[in-house]
């Protein structure tokens, strides 16, 4: 079935360092790819998203882009803050293309 | 996007006990989901939650240990039967409602079994 491979954690950045968080995946067909996000004690949030190959998805200074031919949607940010520090889940829609699969999650650290 | 209410938001059961987990929707949706997320772990689908039939299981899910019920297009439960400390988890509900889009997802419920 389509999965996704992220790297492993944690990542541990000082304030204002650029962050790339890799992700690949292994699919059929043509799924949609999304970062989720869960900071300290809360629930998931989607952070961004991209339906098709090319597409770059952004939010809160963070982007990705769908990567048809390296089958990759790494995340990045040029700088980041203390604030930023999560847990950050990729993902993509299933075979059935209504549940997501989840990569195991890559802990952020940003450090004053 | 749709605001998902869990409840409860936490619980310590005793083992051996079963209890029955909340999600409601503040809006009709397509297709509701059960995910567990073990310690320090990703997210792992247990079930499609089915409005008038029966839940669809992923491998490794049965339905004598996760019951789940969906009545109505706003609301489903899941319970946790005969629990042991392997258990212990975040429980997450998830709605979506076309192919290939986004989910959401409640607050979760973090169950500690003791």
């Amino acid at each position: 079935g389509n999965s996704v491979t992220q790297m492993e954690g944690p990542v541990t950045l000082s304030e204002e360092a650029f962050l790339t968080i890799n992700c690949t995946y292994t699919a059929t067909g043509y799924p949609s790819l999304f970062w989720y996000v869960q900071y300290p004690g809360e629930g998931l949030q989607l952070l961004l998203k991209a339906t098709k190959a090319d597409d770059k998805g952004s939010n809160k200074g963070f982007e990705a882009t769908y990567r048809k031919e390296t089958t990759s949607f790494h995340l990045e940010k040029g700088s980041v803050q203390v604030s930023d520090s999560a847990v950050y889940f990729c993902a993509l829609t299933s075979n059935s293309g209504y549940a997501l699969n989840f990569g195991k999650g890559t802990s952020l650290l940003v450090t004053p | 996007s749709a605001v998902i209410s869990q409840k409860p938001s936490r619980d310590i059961c005793q083992r051996g006990t079963s209890l029955t987990i909340q999600c409601q929707v503040d809006s009709q949706v397509t297709m509701m989901f059960w995910y567990r997320q073990q310690p320090g772990q990703s997210l792992t689908l247990i079930a499609t939650a089915n409005q008038g039939s029966e839940a669809t299981y992923e491998s490794g899910f049965v339905i004598d240990k996760f019951p789940i019920s969906r009545p109505n297009l706003t609301f489903s439960t899941l319970t946790v039967s005969n629990m042991s400390p392997e258990d212990s988890s975040i429980y997450l509900c998830s709605v979506g409602n076309s192919a290939n889009t986004e989910a959401f997802f409640g607050q979760g419920t973090r169950l500690t079994v003791v």
